[in-house]
């Protein structure tokens, strides 16, 4: 079993839709978990943070984290274009940060 | 705009070159970090410094030679590199470094796009 798994997508959303990305994590004791958003040809950037189970909200994005299950997702409310991207989902294993393979989401104008 | 500033931007070399990636931040972080990421692939740990110390090499093989000279700034010295060596590197940075710190958050600079020739 992968560290972090995604789906690689694509993942096509309309425009002002709810975008749903979900990642699953395989070690138990994992006790911080990341959301970063990478466009083309650009580095990752920081979406959100979240270390307690439930929803975290900022802005359009929340994040939903249940430890039990080893799942931790990202909505995006209110679809914009310029939310098409690689979302990257990274969880720490020991000392380190692991970064799952990234969904490609397409928002369709 | 990241506080994470990395030069140059664009490094194009010679498999016989000998080069370097600079990496400063002014966040006054305490962990920086270098990643290597190939296309469609997500990024790869390569070292982790901490408090100025190596801390993680994940066997990265020695034409790869991190530098950290003082707590703002990282280089990686680069020699002999072969072409599957071409990628993005990209440099990092947290608070704290740790699964139990509450300022593990990482931060990437824009990363250094290297082709090897």
């Amino acid at each position: 079993q992968k560290e972090v798994e995604q789906n690689s997508g694509p993942l096509s959303v309309p425009e002002g839709a709810i975008a749903s990305l979900n990642c699953t994590y395989s070690d138990r004791v994992s006790q911080s978990f990341f959301w970063y958003r990478q466009y083309s040809g650009k580095s990752p950037e920081l979406i959100m943070s979240i270390y307690s189970n439930g929803d975290k909200e900022d802005g359009r994005f929340t994040a939903q984290l249940n430890k039990a299950s080893q799942y931790v997702s990202l909505l995006i409310r209110d679809s914009q274009p310029s939310d098409s991207a690689t979302y990257l989902c990274a969880v720490n294993r020991d000392d380190k940060i692991i970064f799952g393979k990234g969904t490609r989401l397409h928002i369709l104008p | 705009d990241t506080e994470v500033t990395q030069t140059p931007k664009h490094l194009v070399m010679g498999m016989t070159n000998k080069k370097s990636l600079k990496c400063e931040q002014h966040m006054g972080h305490r962990a920086m970090y270098w990643y290597k990421q190939k296309a469609k692939k997500p990024p790869e740990l390569m070292f982790v410094y901490s408090y100025e110390k190596l801390s993680i090499n994940e066997s990265v093989p020695s034409r790869f030679s991190p530098e950290c000279p003082n707590s703002s700034l990282l280089n990686l010295h680069l020699h002999a590199l072969q072409p599957e060596d071409s990628a993005l590197y990209l440099c990092a940075s947290s608070q704290g470094w740790g699964p139990i710190s509450s300022g593990n958050t990482i931060y990437f600079g824009e990363g250094s796009w290297l082709t090897v020739v």
